[in-house]
């Protein structure tokens, strides 16, 4: 158990729809970081957050939207669904923020199915 | 971003060292080598990381090449719960972990 929450495990929707994917990191851990990971493209990172504030932003659609909220817990929102959203989205917490030298301790996922 | 290059896929026996290569010859001096594992169905899970000397924790080593090029995670005893993809990340500064395709070890009983 790493400590980070992640809720729903599964989620199955239709295209065109709206989900919200929620993340409670371990205690004590100020940066959260979200994951996408598919059959074709792997792990991609989407973004991260310290402390509240948005510090890097990687893959992320602009029909994906995320933010971190005063008591450290994250939510991405995935809107307009296509059936290509459909994958593993792994969130991630650490003690600090930039530099990343340290250690990130991932979720078990939520899976999202795209019908 | 500096890149890793790793086999595709690894065998090992049970009960055996396994070694698990990783190359990366345009590392800077500020990089971090970092190995994460995912095993199947599960998040990723971090192992080891190391600077320039090799390291040790519970889970692994991590042996250095002395020019940092290069780098081989070692797992002293492989058991079936290591079968797992195994990624070799170089981090510095305030770049996120960029995870690469890995390396899948497979472990036979």
């Amino acid at each position: 158990d790493s400590g980070v929450t992640q809720t729903p495990k599964h989620l199955i929707t239709a295209t065109g729809q709206r989900v919200t994917l929620r993340c409670s990191p371990r205690s004590g851990d100020l940066s959260v970081y979200w994951y996408q990971q598919s059959l074709d493209q792997g792990l991609q990172f989407l973004i991260q957050y310290y402390n509240g504030e948005e510090r890097a932003k990687g893959n992320i659609l602009e029909r994906f939207s995320a933010q971190q909220f005063p008591d450290l817990h994250s939510e991405l929102n995935l809107s307009s669904l296509e059936l290509g959203d459909s994958a593993l989205y792994f969130c991630a917490s650490s003690v600090a923020g930039p530099p990343n030298t340290g250690e990130l301790f991932f979720g078990e996922g939520s899976r999202l199915t795209v019908l | 971003d500096a890149k890793t290059t790793q086999p595709n896929s690894m065998e090992s026996n049970e009960e055996e060292p396994v070694h698990l290569p990783c190359n990366h010859s345009t590392i800077s001096g500020t990089d971090y080598i970092h190995w994460y594992r995912q095993l199947p169905s599960q998040g990723p899970e971090y192992v080891i990381h190391g600077l320039t000397s090799n390291v040790n924790n519970r889970m692994a080593s991590l042996a250095i090449a002395e020019d940092r090029k290069s780098s081989t995670l070692i797992l002293h005893r492989a058991t079936l719960r290591d079968a797992a993809v195994y990624y070799c990340i170089l981090i510095s500064g305030n770049t996120p972990l960029v995870f690469g395709k890995g390396t899948r070890l497979s472990v036979i009983a």
